[in-house]
């Protein structure tokens, strides 16, 4: 069965470091997401990426978040400079396109995500 | 405003016996999904049953089934037979047409199974 694949699994950096965290979506899948969870907290939304464009963003993704999609098969969030509230766990997602989400399921299917620990 | 609103921050509930987590949404597009996803404590999220907005029978999928009720815009999830498995959090999400086909969560319920 095919799977988003995300690394690395855990990650620890020092504040102000550059992280890159990466995902590979399903092969077939037209959009790519990158949710965070602070630990037992919600699942926060970040961006949506669909035709090598962002589509969406949160306005937690701010100037220090970008994404990249470099070779059409990874798909990578890179944080510039990391802060002590980056701290959480981030999954990327992908989901087939669908002109009618009421209609068909559409899930979002997700990577087993990346635990970033800021210090 | 809240788009997903689950009420439960926690639940409990006897093994083999039957749960509903409660989901209510806040849309004005017709065309919309609803998915329940687990989060257990390895932290992975994993899908359990979707309803669309135009369905017009409740989703069921093996034990989960979806009790929804468009008017009242609310989505809940039923466990039957409840197992120690399916101890975990329980994140209700919808994704709509005209939002760049988003999925915005919950909040989460934590559900325990108790032996």
């Amino acid at each position: 069965e095919p799977e988003v694949t995300q690394t690395p699994s855990h990650q620890v950096t020092q504040m102000g470091q550059e992280v890159i965290l990466r995902c590979v979506p399903i092969s077939n899948h037209l959009y790519f997401y990158w949710y965070r969870q602070i630990l037992g907290q919600k699942v926060e939304f970040l961006v949506s990426f669909y035709n090598n464009e962002i589509s969406e963003k949160s306005e937690i993704f701010d100037d220090q978040f970008s994404v990249e999609r470099p070779d059409g098969s990874n798909f990578t969030l890179k944080i510039r400079s990391t802060k002590l509230e980056d701290s959480a766990m981030y999954f990327c997602a992908s989901s087939p396109e669908i002109r009618n989400v009421g209609t068909a399921n559409t899930e979002a299917f997700f990577g087993q995500g990346t635990r970033l620990t800021v210090v | 405003a809240q788009k997903i609103t689950q009420t439960q921050p926690g639940m409990f509930v006897q093994e083999k016996e039957a749960v509903t987590l409660d989901c209510t949404y806040d849309t004005s597009d017709p065309s919309y999904g609803l998915f329940w996803y687990k989060q257990p404590s390895s932290g992975e999220m994993i899908f359990l049953i979707y309803q669309g907005s135009y369905d017009q029978q409740n989703a069921t999928e093996g034990r989960y089934s979806l009790n929804f009720q468009k008017a009242r815009k609310s989505a809940n999830l039923v466990i039957s037979a409840s197992q120690l498995g399916d101890s975990a959090m329980y994140f209700c999400a919808m994704r709509e047409d005209n939002y760049g086909q988003n999925f915005v969560f919950g909040p989460g319920t934590r559900l325990s199974v108790l032996p």
